[in-house]
């Protein structure tokens, strides 16, 4: 069965702290996502990554990093966190063969920053 | 730029109502159209999808057709039950890309 595991479901954490936020996927899949959702505004992606060391931005990167050092992990960082940042955010990975392929996402990571 | 216009939540309905919810697109190309379901406290799992004009994707007893002619992707249910309550995410993933983009979401509550 398809497994994308977030490590933390929630957190609280206090302003101009480092977070990290890890997430493993046992697919084998190419492609990981950061999205972030946020209520009436939906979904809005992060950071991409396609390949092992190799990221993209996406819609929102800004006060984010990620890293991707082994293919199952993809890791989203925070270097100082806001209050902004408070929201959930949710891993997601997909294969890259195929047309319409389908993007498996974690249960999610409830950020709280204080 | 790609977008996703789903009607605004939220929707509430009783049991074995028939239940839609419209979605538009804008992209270029032919893209690939989801939707997405968000159980409370979980993550979103691949309702349905749909990858060509005409294309009807189905599963659960929910059905969208892929319109191109309209830019429409609309989802339905002839009959909902309780355990349907969730949120609902139209989305698209363009003809040369493998990310998605979003609609804002739609709150759907049934009452027994």
């Amino acid at each position: 069965d398809v497994k994308v595991t977030q490590s933390s479901r929630y957190l609280v954490k206090r302003t101009g702290e480092k977070v990290f936020l890890e997430c493993v996927q046992d697919m084998d899949h190419e492609n990981m996502f950061w999205y972030r959702q946020d209520p009436g505004l939906g979904l809005r992606l992060i950071y991409f990554s396609y390949d092992v060391k190799m990221k993209e931005k996406g819609d929102i990167p800004e006060g984010y990093s990620v890293s991707r050092e082994k293919k199952e992990r993809f890791s989203l960082i925070l270097e100082s966190a806001s209050t902004n940042q408070t929201s959930m955010y949710l891993c997601a990975s997909s294969s890259p063969s195929g047309r319409g392929n389908t993007i498996y996402f974690g249960e999610g990571s409830w950020l709280t920053v204080v | 730029g790609n977008s996703v216009t789903q009607m605004e939540g939220p929707v509430t309905l009783s049991e074995e109502a028939f239940l839609t919810i419209n979605c538009t697109y804008t992209a270029t190309g032919y893209p690939s159209l989801f939707w997405y379901v968000q159980y409370p406290g979980e993550g979103l799992q691949l309702l349905l999808k749909a990858t060509k004009a005409d294309d009807k994707g189905s599963n659960k007893g929910f059905e969208a057709t892929y319109r191109k002619e309209t830019t429409s992707f609309h989802l339905e249910k002839g009959s909902v039950q309780v355990s349907d309550s969730a949120v609902y995410f139209c989305a698209l993933s363009p003809s040369d890309d493998y990310k998605l983009s979003f609609g804002a979401g739609t709150t759907v509550t049934v009452r027994a």
